[in-house]
Parts: structure tokens; C-alpha cells; sequence
């Protein structure tokens, strides 16, 4: 069953901002991950975070996560024309079972 | 290079047709997966082979049936489908799950059913 939802379902932005995106779940997750998927290929791993942190970068992407509120959320800063693609946030209960969300849309106008 | 191979990248079959969807990988990984992505649907859960032995159906038509002769290797074959099974199959693996792993996607199949 789907666990991560995430928003907005796309996002139009000029090349050099800034883009953040959000996911939201229902139940205790173990951790979250997010992960991009260029058109026609699959998706690639991106950044997991577990239950007991709270935030993480990794180059110029910067996730957080609000347990309390079942949330999280993944920035992407100074974008770039390459950072078109969708994104995807899949959450982890305590079996090995990821359950993804339908993904945002991310289109980086030059 | 993802490390992980899908083969046909396209097939387009009709509803009585058998095929067979590959998927390959040398990454030393023994848990792996079939995915099915619909558009603007959430990634759904197929399959899971941990170890060679199917731990996870997800209440998959039997028009669907896996295989997993190795590690390295998993088939995804095809009989009577319908066209609402088109879609892109994904197939995925990681190392033994503790859900703490995150998945090495192939580039998908793109099956068109007609």
C-alpha cells in the first residue's frame, strides 16, 4: 500500500533556484529515501535518512525529517537544467519493504 | 551504469503472446525485485527474491510468473496479459534486507500490450 505522498505532483523552476519538495506518511517508518528517475530509466538512489535523524546533505541536495509530523522534505539548491526529472521519497517500515510514493515532477527552465 | 541490466528495454506483445522479461545484475546482491510503474501511479510492489527463494507476491496475477535461478538473475515471464498491464517493469536489487539498503534500479522494460 502506498506510504509516502508526495508534493506538489510538479514543479516549474528558472535554472539557479532553488527547489524543495515535500513527502508525507502515515505510519513509524524505519528510515526514508529519496530517489530521482530521468526519463525513460530508473530510478537512482539519491539520500536515506533514518528515524533518529532529523537532517542530512549530500552536495547540493538537503533532506529533512519531521517524525512528529510524518514529513519530509528534499531541497535542491542552485538547480540545474540536468535536475530535471521526478523524485520519488520511499519509506522504510521495519520489514525490507519500500513503499514509494506517485513522485513530483521537476522541470529546470534554462 | 546503473550495475543492474533489464532486457528487452521495449516489448510490444498481444494478449495471447508468451514473453519473458530478463534482469541481470553483478553487484553481489542477494535480495531482488519486480516493480511495475504505471504513470502517475506510486512504484507497486511485484515481487521479492531474498536468497534465490520468493519471499514477497504481492497479490500478482498468475498471468505474471517469476523466476530466480541465481542470485545474479531474474525473469519476469509473460502469458494471456491484458492491456492494462502495460507499463515499465522495473527490476531492483540490494544486499540481504534490513531495509536499511537502498535499491540499484535497472532502466526498465517498457511492455505495451495491445
Amino acid at each position: 500500500s502506498q506510504q509516502g505522498e508526495e508534493d506538489p505532483q510538479a514543479l516549474s523552476i528558472q535554472e539557479g533556484e532553488n527547489a524543495t519538495m515535500n513527502c508525507s506518511y502515515k505510519t513509524s517508518i524505519n528510515n526514508l529515501q529519496w530517489y530521482r528517475q530521468n526519463s525513460g530509466r530508473g530510478l537512482v538512489h539519491l539520500i536515506l535518512i533514518r528515524s533518529n535523524e532529523r537532517e542530512k546533505h549530500s552536495g547540493r541536495l538537503r533532506v529533512t525529517l519531521d517524525t512528529s509530523k510524518k514529513s519530509s522534505s528534499l531541497l535542491i539548491t542552485a538547480s540545474r537544467a540536468a535536475d530535471t526529472a521526478s523524485y520519488f521519497c520511499a519509506t522504510a517500515r521495519n520489514d525490507y519493504k519500500l513503499s514509494f510514493g506517485a513522485g513530483t515532477t521537476v522541470t529546470v527552465r534554462a | 551504469e546503473t550495475g543492474v541490466t533489464q532486457t528487452p528495454r521495449h516489448l510490444v506483445m498481444g494478449m495471447t503472446n508468451k514473453k519473458s522479461l530478463k534482469c541481470e545484475q553483478h553487484l553481489g546482491h542477494n535480495a531482488m525485485y519486480w516493480y511495475k510503474q504505471s504513470a502517475k501511479k506510486p512504484l507497486e510492489l511485484m515481487f521479492v527474491y531474498n536468497f534465490k527463494e520468493q519471499t514477497e507476491n504481492n497479490s500478482v496475477p498468475s498471468r505474471f510468473s517469476p523466476e530466480c535461478p541465481n542470485s545474479s538473475h531474474l525473469f519476469l515471464h509473460l502469458h494471456t496479459l491484458q492491456p492494462e498491464d502495460s507499463a515499465l517493469y522495473l527490476c531492483a536489487s540490494s544486499p540481504p534486507g534490513t531495509g536499511d539498503s537502498p535499491l540499484h534500479f535497472g532502466n526498465g522494460t517498457r511492455l505495451t500490450v495491445t
